[in-house]
């Protein structure tokens, strides 16, 4: 079944400790993106990657990082969590360096305490 | 910047009703634009794709449309059910194509 998996689906977290969340699809597909949720903002891009080692930063990339060393696998890291960073994340890809008929995982509730 | 907005951010119908949920975006120069569902707890269902050379697209009960030179996109939701109750997003790319930019959404609700 063609899916895209994000773990932790729920994670409560405190200032300042480091975390990864892990995003992995089974599509082969080039494009992968991030987004956070926020009640009024809609979806945000935070960073989007159009191939292995091959990323850049979307609308709201401050506070976060992320790597692409595989195809499948785009993980989120925030090295020093702030509550500002409390959001729902999303991971998404694509097959094409389009965003088109983008696959999106389940989410991840992040809460920073 | 590209700029997406969605009006209404609610909308309740009955049941049966053909209902039309509107996408403005502020920079004409996009490469497509998709409309997604969001059911709650749950992430995005990408339901229709129009690239900026088409005019509309459809799926079942559903068609979207746009005209870039106004900015607009419309999804059309024909003879409405209540399984068709979420939130419907608009979403542009742009700027390079790698960008995207969503709308912030209508939560329509359909009542048996």
């Amino acid at each position: 079944e063609a899916q895209v998996t994000q773990n932790p689906r729920y994670l409560i977290t405190v200032t300042g400790k480091k975390l990864t969340v892990t995003c992995s699809q089974n599509m082969n597909h080039e494009y992968m993106s991030w987004y956070r949720q926020d009640p009024g903002l809609g979806l945000r891009q935070i960073y989007y990657s159009m191939n292995v080692e091959v990323t850049d930063k979307g609308d709201v990339p401050e506070g976060y990082k992320v790597s692409r060393k595989e195809k499948r696998n785009f993980p989120l890291i925030l090295e020093s969590p702030s509550p500002n960073q409390t959001s729902l994340y999303f991971c998404a890809s694509s097959l094409k360096v389009s965003f088109t008929e983008a696959f999106f995982g389940q989410g991840t509730r992040l809460t920073v305490v | 910047k590209q700029e997406v907005t969605q009006i209404p951010a609610a909308l309740s119908v009955p049941e049966g009703e053909n209902l039309v949920l509107n996408c403005s975006f502020t920079d004409s120069a996009i490469y497509n634009l998709q409309w997604f569902r969001q059911d709650p707890g749950k992430g995005l269902t990408s339901l229709l794709l129009i690239q900026s050379s088409q005019r509309e697209q459809t799926s079942g009960r559903l068609n979207a449309s746009l005209d870039k030179s106004s900015g607009r996109s419309t999804l059309y939701i024909a003879a409405s059910q209540p399984g068709d109750s979420a939130t419907y997003l608009c979403a542009v790319s742009s700027g390079g194509y790698q960008k995207v930019t969503f709308g912030t959404g209508t939560k329509l609700q359909v009542i048996p």
